[in-house]
């Protein structure tokens, strides 16, 4: 099956803002309001950062928020900080018969 | 909170089988929603399937339909993954998760069993 599309790769400088986009289609990121977004640092398991497209787990820093519209999902992290250089990926649930599908990931560069 | 604790690393031949475990604690296991993920080298996350204890009714990924099978032993708090004919693209690392957010919001994850596959 088909994978939610991230970019490959962003960069940003300490202290700016960035947003990655997750496209998928009307049968899952645009039909359902169950979108995750994990962080992942090399050799670590991933890290939930929002989940159902816009709530932060306890413990998460407000810095990081998600939204959606449409089709396309975004996570933004704000104040960019060198210890957010990592991997990000977002799933969403679908109608289907695998009904949990990830994005290919986006490798966040900190400048 | 609950914790998922995996079995240790495994090098396995093409056409053989592997069975992982995860085993929980610190929660209600039977309620919990067990999920299988897996990560290539250097590549994404793939969802595998679930099984609620609870329920021992399991969904697996169409693309290993046929060659994965989930179990839970509610006795032991031990969930289990068991790939069969195994294939080199088969090696990965292979987590269990759950969720206190929702089934397909994984926030505890266990540590990753590194699964070989090579002749």
């Amino acid at each position: 099956q088909s994978a939610l599309t991230q970019p490959a790769s962003v960069s940003g400088s300490p202290g700016q803002s960035i947003t990655i986009s997750c496209t998928g289609t009307s049968n899952d990121v645009g039909g359902h309001n169950f979108v995750s977004w994990y962080q992942q640092h090399p050799g670590k398991v991933p890290k939930l950062l929002i989940y159902n497209v816009s709530n932060r787990p306890s413990g998460v820093s407000n810095r990081f928020s998600g939204s959606k519209s449409g089709n396309t999902a975004s996570l933004t992290i704000s104040g960019l900080q060198a210890e957010d250089e990592a991997d990000y990926y977002c799933s969403s649930y679908r109608s289907s018969s695998t009904p949990v599908l990830f994005g290919g990931g986006t490798k966040l560069t900190v400048l | 909170q609950v914790q998922l604790v995996q079995s240790g690393a495994e090098l396995k031949k093409p056409g053989s089988s592997v069975k992982v475990s995860c085993k929980a604690s610190g929660g209600t296991f039977s309620t919990y929603t067990i999920s299988w993920l897996r990560q290539a080298p250097g590549q994404g996350l793939e969802w595998l399937g679930r099984i609620i204890p609870i329920l021992e009714t399991p969904i697996y990924t169409q693309n290993l339909q046929g060659r994965v099978t989930f179990v839970a032993d509610k006795s032991t708090n031990v969930a289990y993954m068991e790939l069969s004919s195994l294939r080199p693209e088969d090696t990965a690392l292979y987590y269990c998760a759950t969720s206190h957010y929702g089934p397909e919001a994984f926030d505890v994850w266990g540590h990753g069993t590194m699964v070989t596959v090579s002749s």
